[in-house]
């Protein structure tokens, strides 16, 4: 069973607030991505990182932040919350070889009212 | 035309029965197979990574890829009620990209007893 957490895992709050979803994995993992999942939908990167101090967008156009300060952390930041952001949010892992594959956390459930 | 297309269903299917999910792809860089397995309110969990073409297969799971169709499938033998869950293909290319999979929407599989 892949070690990569998620705090917290379900989360209520008003629009306009600043929240930090964490991320920790023990694994290791250089690399490690943040993906936004709504029902019946694709998953879709928001965020990934390379190693430390390395972070990139994904796809998905978002007005979260990420920080890679230590290897196994990898928290996202949503500045000012608004309705629109409810959703869940996956972080996942990775091995830095050719057939790394991904170790998902169980994922924050998110609604902004 | 997005460039993985899974049927989300759901599948209903009665306990014993073989199970066929599939995705369709567009890329032929796509050279890594995955599927993920999504219980409700979990993250994916990695069941079966195949690389090119070929079958692959791990207990009553058989991932078949068929490269030259731009297909591939997962067959679960024996189902039973526990393999009710989301199952997700993603896949990636080997060499000239960012190694960040692409997902599928998911398959809803029901089993039911």
């Amino acid at each position: 069973e892949a070690d990569i957490y998620q705090t917290p895992r379900y989360l209520v709050i008003g629009t306009g607030k600043k929240i930090t979803l964490e991320c920790s994995q023990t694994m290791g993992h250089d690399k490690m991505y943040w993906y936004q999942q709504d029902p019946g939908m694709e998953l879709h990167l928001i965020h990934y990182s390379y190693g430390v101090n390395s972070t990139e967008k994904g796809d998905l156009s978002s007005e979260s932040t990420v920080s890679r300060i230590r290897t196994e952390h990898f928290p996202l930041t949503l500045e000012s919350a608004r309705p629109s952001h409810t959703s869940q949010y996956l972080c996942a892992s990775s091995e830095s070889t050719r057939l790394g594959s991904q170790y998902f956390g169980p994922g924050t459930r998110l609604t902004v009212t | 035309q997005k460039e993985v297309e899974q049927d989300p269903g759901p599948l209903s299917v009665p306990e014993g029965a073989i199970v066929s999910l599939n995705c369709t792809y567009s890329n032929s860089a796509f050279q890594y197979f995955m599927w993920y397995r999504q219980y409700s309110r979990k993250g994916p969990e990695l069941l079966m990574y195949t690389y090119s073409s070929g079958n692959k297969e791990d207990g009553r799971f058989t991932a078949q890829v068929d490269k030259s169709s731009k297909y591939i499938s997962l067959f679960i033998r024996d189902s039973q009620p526990s393999d009710s869950a989301t199952y997700l293909c993603a896949m990636r290319r080997a060499s000239g990209g960012s190694y960040i999979p692409t997902f599928g929407r998911g398959t809803s599989l029901i089993v039911h007893p």
